[in-house]
């Protein structure tokens, strides 16, 4: 069992490229997250899914989308990406049950734009 | 909305001594409170959590407790190792959306 994976595990991009960022799950979680780390600072929201079919939107969402087509799958896409979206993304699953909200994280993707 | 405060932002301490970490939350509705764990450019990892309807809960050398009256949670590491070097989240949840919102973060040294 893999549990949670995320690709590239780093990418340099230039400034206004689109950019896909993976992230699969082999647990059958029905929720999903993404969150940014920049040095220093916590952990932000960007969007979450709690099914399949459904996302939303985070703390920081803005120059992010995301879909969720089925349960193992939750791709973060940056459209036109900017220096500011440097950072280490993680994703995140749980099980999406109200009797625990544990979230897992993938080994995150060290994102670098110039 | 919940709003999550951790303390302190560094703590030091010497090798074998107890460390505490300390986070308060705003909302009476939260009823699941964990505790991860990073080390230096990996993942976070969940070490131990705890649900409203418990004061305290161990496992080995870390415990958590909390004060639901209060509102406010804290993280016990007894013993302290080089390995317990890290930085530590609290995140706090009311399962309502399942989403966990995060304290900013504990960065752990232990001193040899």
């Amino acid at each position: 069992i893999a549990g949670i994976t995320q690709a590239p595990t780093s990418q340099i991009l230039a400034a206004g490229r689109r950019m896909t960022l993976r992230c699969t799950q082999d647990m059958r979680h029905n929720a999903m997250y993404w969150y940014r780390q920049d040095l220093g600072l916590g952990l932000r929201l960007i969007h979450y899914s709690n099914t399949a079919g459904t996302t939303g939107k985070g703390e920081v969402p803005d120059g992010y989308s995301v879909s969720r087509a089925n349960t193992d799958d939750f791709p973060l896409t940056l459209a036109s990406a900017v220096p500011s979206q440097t950072s280490v993304y993680f994703c995140a699953s749980s099980t999406g049950s109200a009797s625990t909200d544990t979230q897992y994280f993938g080994p995150g993707t060290r994102l670098t734009v110039l | 909305g919940e709003n999550v405060e951790q303390h302190p932002s560094t703590l030091s301490v010497q090798e074998g001594d107890s460390a505490v970490i300390k986070c308060t939350y705003s909302d009476s509705a939260s009823n699941y409170f964990p505790w991860y764990k990073q080390e230096l450019g990996k993942r976070p990892q969940l070490i131990i959590d705890i649900r409203s309807n418990v004061g305290e809960k161990k496992d080995q050398r870390i415990a958590v407790t909390l004060n639901k009256t209060a509102k406010h949670f804290s993280l016990h590491i007894t013993e302290t190792q080089p390995e317990d070097s890290a930085v530590y989240f609290c995140a706090a949840s009311k399962g309502s959306n399942y989403q966990l919102i995060w304290g900013a973060g504990t960065k752990l040294i232990i001193k040899p």
